[in-house]
């Protein structure tokens, strides 16, 4: 299995507090992807990075920031969490893009009350 | 319209029986992904393919192409493939999937 660390596997808080997950893998890949997944909607890219301190955003990026200081680490960040960013969140790493297939961690179940 | 669509949207089949699950989309494409998220939430990646066949064990990936369309086939079903199959693709554009909204598979005994 790939080496992909996500943490914390759960998390309850409440409205407008800050929320930071993190995404640990020991891979050494160059792409990591941070999706949320929804009834309903599937997968749903939020950022993706490329390298270090390059990132992008995705489909569905407004409420949420990333970081990435280190090859190893992707950190998501919630700045005000709502009730709508209530799901589950998985971490992805790749080689090289689209290209080589996307390894997933096991998730992180977040709630919002 | 969405630009991956998967069906069925839910499949229960019996033991042994061959199944099919279908993926369309409709932007230009380089390479397409065959998923399986497991009951207990894991994602696992089958294959990723971008033209022919691929097969692993009882698993089976096509793609066309021209049609814009791929399946994933599999033979002698078992209870341990219930799981559901997510299909993404990554257009030409960029480094970034986009998902199919997945497939359902209970398989019984």
């Amino acid at each position: 299995d790939a080496g992909i660390t996500q943490s914390p596997r759960h998390k309850v808080t409440e409205t407008g507090t800050p929320v930071t997950l993190r995404c640990h893998q020991t891979e050494n890949h160059r792409y990591m992807y941070w999706y949320r997944q929804d009834p309903g909607h599937g997968l749903r890219l939020i950022h993706y990075s490329y390298g270090v301190k390059d990132t992008d955003k995705g489909e569905v990026s407004d409420g949420y920031s990333v970081s990435r200081s280190k090859t190893e680490d992707f950190l998501l960040t919630l700045e005000s969490a709502t009730s709508s960013q209530t799901s589950v969140y998985f971490c992805a790493i790749s080689e090289s893009g689209g290209y080589q297939p996307q390894h997933f961690g096991d998730g992180t179940r977040l709630s919002i009350l | 319209k969405n630009e991956v669509e998967q069906s069925p949207q839910n499949l229960t089949a019996q033991e042994g029986e061959f199944i099919t699950i279908n993926c369309s989309y409709s932007v230009g494409i380089s390479a397409l992904h065959w998923l399986q998220q497991h009951p207990g939430g894991g994602i696992v990646s089958l294959f990723m393919l971008s033209s022919g066949k691929k097969k692993h064990g009882r698993l089976i990936a096509t793609i066309n192409i021209q049609e814009k369309h791929s399946s994933l086939h599999i033979t002698a079903s078992h209870p341990r493939d219930s799981a559901v199959y997510i299909c993404a693709v990554r257009n030409n554009a960029g480094n970034m999937l986009t998902f199919g909204g997945g497939t359902r598979l209970m398989v019984k005994p």
